[in-house]
């Protein structure tokens, strides 16, 4: 079956520390990868997203690698800002029914001044 | 206008009473979704509507209602429901396909009394 697993949260950092959030999945053909994120009080918006293996996904300064022979698509920034505290799911979506989106249970991030 | 708009924001309702919750999106896309996000709960995928038909219906309860009229346009009809259904409801739109990303709403927080 299709499922995303991402690291249990929260995960509590001092500003411009080094982020890394853990994703793996597992998926039947050849799935597309989404990390979204959730600032309180709001919806889900797009962060970034890949489509093959090798591809990398990049925006406000995070990054996420497709690699097919790890299935995983690890989240990462450099340097974290206090404005970076949200809730950061993983997705994926797979070929046949482009209608269904799997989610992990998503990372809270702390990011303390 | 904003991609994907949902009214109203909040609402609080008694069990007895009847209620609907509106999405617009104004994106051309072809697809809308409701999801429930409950606290320390994962997201949760309701209903899928796929150029107005309904095409996932993750086993949701009856008291739950969606109607799609049109492709811009999806609604949620809430009645006799339970204070367990006290979530935030999510609507969002796709453009099936390889890459097609979720588009949120902001949501609108439910609270059952």
């Amino acid at each position: 079956g299709n499922s995303v697993t991402q690291m249990e949260g929260p995960v509590t950092l001092s500003e411009e520390a080094f982020l890394t959030i853990n994703c793996t999945y597992t998926a039947t053909g050849y799935p597309s990868l989404f990390w979204y994120v959730q600032y309180p009080g709001e919806g889900l918006q797009l962060l970034l997203k890949a489509t093959k293996a090798d591809d990398k996904g990049s925006n406000k300064g995070f990054e996420a690698t497709y690699r097919k022979e790890t299935t995983s698509f690890h989240l990462e920034k450099g340097s974290v800002q206090v404005s970076d505290s949200a809730v950061y799911f993983c997705a994926l979506s797979v070929p046949h029914n482009f209608n269904k989106f799997y989610f992990g249970s998503g990372t809270k991030l702390n990011v303390k001044p | 206008e904003t991609g994907v708009t949902q009214t109203p924001r909040h609402l609080v309702m008694g069990m007895t009473n009847k209620k609907s919750l509106k999405c617009e999106q104004h994106l051309g896309h072809n697809a809308m979704y409701w999801y429930k996000q409950s606290a320390k709960k994962p997201l949760e995928l309701m209903f899928v509507y796929n150029f107005k038909e309904q095409t996932e219906n993750n086993s949701v309860p009856s008291r739950f209602s969606p109607e799609c009229p049109n492709s811009s346009h999806l609604f949620l009809h809430l009645h006799t429901l339970q204070p367990e259904d006290s979530a935030l409801y999510l609507c969002a739109s796709s453009q099936p396909g390889v890459g097609g990303e979720l588009f949120f709403g902001e949501g609108s927080r439910l609270t059952v009394l």
